[in-house]
């Protein structure tokens, strides 16, 4: 089975903390992204990546970064937390794109700024 | 661009009822098209898929068409469980080659026994 784990359930920062959260996927993809899902929006997504080193801005980029140095791990940086990130951080993985693009996903970093 | 909309939820049923979600969706070209579920506490999982038009994708009792002519994919289950309680997602994948998915709002079901 693919396994995609991200590292922290639970997260509470204060305004203006540097924030990371980790993702881990076993399954060689090519693919990382990274979604914030917020209530009546769905899913949106911030960052994805389709290689090493190599990072595309998704939907809603602004106030975060991201770091591909491996290719099993995709990181999302919040470089100065803000109460308006208070969300459900969801990490995923694919190998495919286009018509066979199944995503699997984390079981999702709930992360609360005060 | 494209984009997927969903039904509205909450959906509040009683188990063996009938369950359906409706799902349309603008895109160009010929997109894949997917369900995914999310059990509470859990990441998304894939429920089914269709790649083409009149496709019909099914899995655990639940079933959707490929409708092109009405571009909806409408999910489907004909005896809910306590266990299908979930949020649902309809997604889209065009044929470009992008490897983002867009994803609807979510509806959430709950099945009371």
């Amino acid at each position: 089975d693919v396994k995609v784990t991200q590292s922290s359930r639970y997260l509470v920062k204060r305004t203006g903390e540097k924030v990371f959260l980790e993702c881990v996927q076993d399954m060689d993809h090519e693919n990382m992204f990274w979604y914030r899902q917020d209530p009546g929006l769905g899913l949106r997504l911030i960052y994805f990546s389709y290689d090493v080193k190599m990072k595309e801005k998704g939907d809603i980029p602004e106030g975060y970064s991201v770091s591909r140095e491996k290719k099993e791990r995709f990181s999302l940086i919040l470089e100065s937390a803000s109460t308006n990130q208070t969300s459900m951080y969801l990490c995923a993985s694919s190998l495919g794109q286009g018509t066979d693009n199944i995503q699997y996903f984390g079981a999702g970093t709930r992360l609360s700024v005060l | 661009g494209n984009s997927v909309t969903q039904m509205e939820g909450p959906v509040t049923l009683s188990e063996e009822a009938f369950l359906t979600i409706n799902c349309t969706y603008t895109a160009t070209g010929y997109p894949s098209l997917f369900w995914y579920v999310q059990y509470p506490g859990e990441g998304l999982q894939l429920l089914l898929k269709a790649t083409k038009a009149d496709d019909k994708g099914s899995n655990k009792g639940f079933e959707a068409t490929y409708r092109k002519e009405t571009t909806s994919f409408h999910l489907e289950k004909g005896s809910v469980q306590v266990s299908d309680s979930a949020v649902y997602f309809c997604a889209l994948s065009d044929e470009t080659g992008d490897y983002k998915l867009s994803f609807g709002a979510g509806t959430t079901v709950t099945v009371r026994a």
